[in-house]
């Protein structure tokens, strides 16, 4: 998976904290995708993002999640008030362009919840 | 919301046996993507096919766009242990929005 980089690869937080979860994605690509994983599933999409632009959040959460990637640096995904049913592998994925491009996707973050 | 039926769920074969699966969809699909995932780590793209009917090949590895747009295999030709880990389809049936829908999963052990 060289190119798609997130950090941290395990997170840990307590009830009601924040987490931040951050990706870089490969040189020359500006979609971002991020998605989330439970154990034994497939992978769900979360939001989809361009530069400065979220172009479609449906699979997001609508309290406590929001998602961003600016001009300048990651994109990051920001969980509120975690509960423990947010502990997941939350993955990230970028391409080049919309049409016909497939995604590549990062090692993960895993997300733990005390 | 949308899901696709990957099958089977598990295999368990000997190293040197060819291996199938495959994903199902109710609904049309534009793209249909195959993953490998290893413990620990992200899902790898294996293959991509982006027309009805394609066939394609990566080393031993071929899989096909079904004609009717609903599904899509995967033939593993001559499994070797490092075959092993999940093997996940995913399709886009939105075109523009990228939105992938991802398949359960087959796991596949190769005995030695």
């Amino acid at each position: 998976n060289a190119g798609v980089m997130q950090n941290p690869r395990h997170l840990v937080r307590r009830r009601g904290q924040e987490a931040r979860l951050r990706c870089s994605p490969m040189k020359g690509h500006s979609h971002v995708y991020w998605y989330r994983q439970l154990p034994e599933e497939g992978l769900k999409f979360m939001v989809y993002l361009q530069k400065e632009n979220i172009i479609d959040e449906s699979g997001m959460p609508k309290e406590r999640f929001s998602a961003e990637f600016p001009k300048e640096g990651p994109s990051i995904l920001r969980i509120q008030q975690v509960v423990r049913g947010d502990s997941a592998a939350y993955f990230c994925a970028s391409s080049p362009t919309v049409a016909v491009q497939p995604q590549h996707f990062g090692d993960g973050t895993r997300l733990s919840i005390l | 919301g949308q899901q696709l039926n990957q099958s089977p769920q598990s295999m368990f074969i000997q190293e040197g046996e060819d291996v199938s699966m495959n994903c199902t969809s109710s609904s049309i699909f534009n793209t249909w993507l195959w993953y490998k995932q290893d413990p620990g780590e992200g899902p790898v793209l294996l293959i991509a096919l982006y027309k009805a009917g394609e066939l394609t090949s990566n080393g031993r590895l071929t899989a096909q766009f079904g004609i009717t747009r609903k599904d899509s295999f995967l033939n593993i030709s001559a499994s070797i242990p490092s075959d092993v880990g999940i093997y996940f389809c995913a399709g886009d049936n939105q075109g523009g929005s990228e939105k992938l829908v991802f398949g359960k999963g087959t796991k596949l052990t190769v005995n030695p």
